[in-house]
């Protein structure tokens, strides 16, 4: 599976969008951009996803580059609940597929 | 709608004792995941079971095994407990073929003194 380099933190103010870059400049043709988040010791959670093209679902919007080589996290406007630590992840989508979960960002959202 | 569930949620244990973890997965998932998490550390995927047959292996210790069962709850043992194997221990499910997302439960926290 491709690598992916996320910033180690940052800081958001409340209300405001949050938008969370990450480099995949290995990703394969078939791969798929997986965004998931962790909550203080909690579950991880699945974001969203996406193939080439840019998604959106209630919780976020994910934009992928051309190239595919990038893409950014966009929630479009942070709540404290959302401080998280937030994991970009390269994969297949297949029966098997495990998640390969590398350093995420600290996403601290402040009052 | 209906989650993940392990149990037990907290369990604590002595060096060189045996553990067992459950996971429940969703209804209809056929596919569960096992990921190990140290302490200020990222998840890291132990194995995986799809319709009970193990799918995938990752960095885990021949002293743990794991299977599927029947009716898909699986159960993760670990044997010759060590100070190191202390972690958060979650169960992911996952319907295969039809989404691609893992759904995790919340997780045992396994401390071996």
């Amino acid at each position: 599976d491709a690598k992916t380099t996320q910033p180690p933190s940052m800081d958001c103010a409340e209300g405001r969008a949050a938008n969370l870059p990450c480099n995949h400049s290995t990703i394969s043709g078939n791969e798929y951009v997986y965004w998931y988040r962790q909550i203080h010791s909690q579950g991880p959670q699945y974001i969203i996803h996406g193939l080439k093209n840019n998604e959106t679902n209630e919780m976020a919007s994910l934009i992928i580059t051309e190239d595919r080589k990038s893409s950014t996290l966009i929630l479009p406007h942070a709540t404290l609940r959302d401080t998280a630590v937030y994991y970009c992840i390269v994969g297949k989508s297949s029966n098997d597929y495990k998640l390969s979960f590398g350093a995420g960002t600290t996403v601290t959202v402040r009052a | 709608a209906a989650g993940v569930i392990q149990s037990p949620r907290h369990l604590i244990k002595e060096k060189r004792e045996t553990a067992t973890l459950k996971c429940y997965p969703i209804p209809r998932h056929d596919t569960v995941y096992w990921y190990q998490q140290g302490p200020g550390q990222d998840p890291q995927f132990l194995i995986s079971f799809y319709e009970k047959m193990q799918s995938d292996k990752g960095s885990i210790p021949d002293r743990f095994s794991a299977q599927q069962f029947s009716d898909y709850h699986s159960e993760l043992n670990m044997s010759s407990l060590e100070l190191g194997d202390s972690a958060l221990y979650f169960c992911a499910s996952r319907k295969g073929q039809e989404f691609s997302e893992q759904y995790f439960g919340p997780g045992t926290r396994l401390t071996v003194t």
